[in-house]
Formats: structure tokens, C-alpha cells, sequence
């Protein structure tokens, strides 16, 4: 089954640290450029960041640049996001996805998992 | 960076109705423009990429113009399962944002 399953969310305080993993299944992970975006409860979609397929390359949105990290483990199917110095306003439900096109990076997602919520709160 | 602009934030028609959405980018992306889908309580659901390519499976009467900085999401005939957000992004190059979103209800 082609499915991507995101976990390791919950609540932190304001400044603290958590990792997201997103676990895939059912296709060539290391084929896929894969992403990270997020939503707030209540408001739209935020693009977070992507990392090329082989790990090479990392963009990050403004939001998040120096204090998310992305990465991956292409032998473990696995994809993280490193959350470092959380604020309230990353409160929100995270999505891995997954870029239509193999190998190329910046494609729209045509496979996304379910989510896992961040809640940052004191 | 690239903004991307949707209009309007929200809008109600009639079962039937033809719905027009529109994606203005900040900078011209040929192309490279998707639209999604996102049902209440469900993960976004890809509609359209490069401007007006359908994806597997979506019903005809979704379809997509534009190119440049100017896009438009139409709906032939809006159905009640139609009922959603839906979202364009930019892919022409990293970062990826979307637009705000367009609520769209049944009047």
C-alpha cells in the first residue's frame, strides 16, 4: 500500500525541541523528492520545506529557516523534520508529502500522509 | 519570494452553478501552478498541475487556465460534494507556497 504515515507529535512548551518522523511505504522512497508542509488549526496550508531525493539539497520557508531541519534515511523509508526553539505559531497539524514526479524536487504532491499534530503551548 | 494571491477567500453558489476561482502570482511561474483540493477533516487532494493537466481521476468538470502570473480554478457544474477548500501552489521553483485558499459552500 502507498502510504505515507507521519508520527511523533504532541505537546511542548514554547523553546523546546521535538522530531516529526514520516515513515513511507509501497513506492521508491529514495526516488521522491519529499516535503513537509503544515496547517494551522483553522487557516490554510504553509509549505514547510523539502529535501531532494538523495538527501542533497534542503529549502526551507522563512518561517522555519534556522531552527527546522529536514532530513532523511533513505534506507530506513524514513523522512524527520528537526524542530528546534518551538513557538506557539508552529502550532500546527504536519504533512509529509510526496512530489508526483521521481526524481525531480520541485513537483507538485500527489501523495500525502494523514498529518500529526504539533501543539506548542506553555 | 513569490506570493501567491487567491481570490475570493470564500464564496457560495448554487448546486449547478459555474464557479470561478483565481491564483495571482507576485512574479510570472509559466506554468509551473497546481491546485488542490481539501474536503473538511480530510488530507488535500491533488486537482490540477502545470496550470490546466488533471489529474488521474478528478472529475472532468474541474478545469484549469493560465499562465504566467494570472490562474484560474473553474468549476462546470458545482456539485455538493464540490464542498471544500481548495489551494494553489506554485512549483517553479523552491519555496513552494500556496495561496490562501478559497472556502467554496452551497448556497
Amino acid at each position: 500500500q502507498v502510504q505515507l504515515v507521519e508520527s511523533g507529535g504532541g505537546v511542548v512548551r514554547p523553546g523546546r525541541s521535538l522530531r516529526l518522523s514520516c515513515a513511507a511505504s509501497g513506492f521508491t522512497f529514495s526516488s521522491f523528492a519529499i516535503h513537509w508542509v503544515r496547517q494551522a488549526p483553522g487557516k490554510g496550508l504553509e509549505w514547510v520545506a523539502v529535501i531532494w531525493y538523495d538527501g542533497s539539497y534542503k529549502y526551507y520557508a522563512d518561517s522555519v529557516k534556522g531552527r527546522f531541519t529536514i532530513s532523511r534515511d533513505n534506507s530506513k523509508n524514513t523522512l524527520y523534520l528537526q524542530m528546534n526553539s518551538l513557538r506557539a505559531e508552529d502550532t500546527a497539524v504536519y504533512y509529509c508529502a510526496r512530489g508526483i514526479t521521481m526524481i525531480v524536487a520541485v513537483t507538485p504532491f500527489d501523495l500525502w500522509g494523514r498529518g500529526t499534530l504539533v501543539t506548542v503551548s506553555s | 519570494d513569490i506570493q501567491m494571491t487567491q481570490s475570493p477567500s470564500s464564496l457560495s453558489a448554487s448546486v449547478g452553478d459555474r464557479v470561478t476561482i483565481t491564483c495571482r502570482a507576485s512574479e510570472g511561474i509559466s506554468n509551473y501552478l497546481a491546485w488542490y483540493q481539501q474536503k473538511p477533516g480530510k488530507v488535500p487532494k491533488l486537482l490540477i498541475y502545470a496550470a490546466s493537466t488533471l489529474q488521474s481521476g478528478v472529475p472532468s468538470r474541474f478545469s484549469g487556465s493560465g499562465s504566467g502570473t494570472d490562474f484560474t480554478l473553474t468549476i462546470s457544474s458545482l456539485q455538493p460534494e464540490d464542498v471544500a477548500t481548495y489551494y494553489c501552489q506554485k512549483y517553479s521553483s523552491a519555496p513552494l507556497p500556496f495561496g490562501g485558499g478559497t472556502k467554496v459552500e452551497i448556497k
